[in-house]
């Protein structure tokens, strides 16, 4: 199966600070996807996101399919986008998560 | 409209009982897929319904099963619980299966006891 990596696995923010989180993984993917789940546990969608930039407010994502690596942004950072963030592939017939990356925000 | 609806949100059982959980993907959604989340492992693939049919099934043993209804709504059963079963369970439909955008339910966090 695809390996999905993701960096860092921890990181702590100042409130308005802003971030970049990787997501690389081992084979070529056609579906992408960032979550963030939240304290209570439910996976919520971000981007769907197999190649190209999108944007969504304060967060954007680019993928570079060809290098294998994703990328997502978080923009003056609020003490709510705490919480674990997965980036997951399409593997065959399943999504791949990787380990995820816990975000804390603090105020 | 409405999203993911999974019930219930918590459950507590004993060792060797066993358990149901529910899944309602969203309307027009034909593919319903469980995983289980745990500190250790991470997120796990355990199966894959669509059209009443089991597609895909992950690796876990026979004590996980599942099926889906004509409406498309799914249920997860465990049998002969084990404290490793302890997990957060999550639901996650698509329309098709095929890769496209998934959506998530809250899930069932499953204490076993």
């Amino acid at each position: 199966g695809i390996q999905v990596e993701q960096s860092p696995p921890d990181l702590i923010l100042q409130e308005g600070a802003n971030s970049t989180l990787r997501c690389n993984f081992s084979d070529s993917v056609n579906n992408l996807q960032w979550f963030h789940q939240n304290p209570w546990g439910q996976l919520i969608n971000l981007f769907y996101i197999p190649s190209g930039t999108k944007q969504n407010g304060r967060l954007s994502a680019t993928t570079v399919a060809t290098e294998r690596y994703s990328l997502l942004y978080i923009s003056s950072s609020q003490t709510t986008d705490s919480g674990v963030y997965f980036c997951a592939v399409w593997d065959d017939y399943k999504l791949s998560f990787g380990a995820g990356t816990t975000v804390t925000v603090r105020a | 409209k409405a999203g993911v609806t999974q019930t219930p949100r918590y459950l507590i059982k004993t060792r060797g009982q066993q358990v149901t959980l529910s899944c309602s993907p969203i309307s027009g959604h034909r593919s319903v897929s469980w995983y289980q989340q745990t500190p250790g492992q991470g997120l796990q693939f355990l199966f894959e319904y669509f059209s009443e049919t089991q597609r895909n099934k992950g690796n876990f043993p026979g004590r996980f099963s599942g099926r889906q209804f004509s409406n498309s709504r799914s249920e997860m059963n465990v049998s002969t619980l084990e404290l490793g079963d302890s997990a957060l369970y999550l639901c996650a439909s698509s329309l098709d299966g095929q890769g496209g955008g998934y959506t998530f339910g809250s899930g069932t966090r499953l204490t076993v006891v």
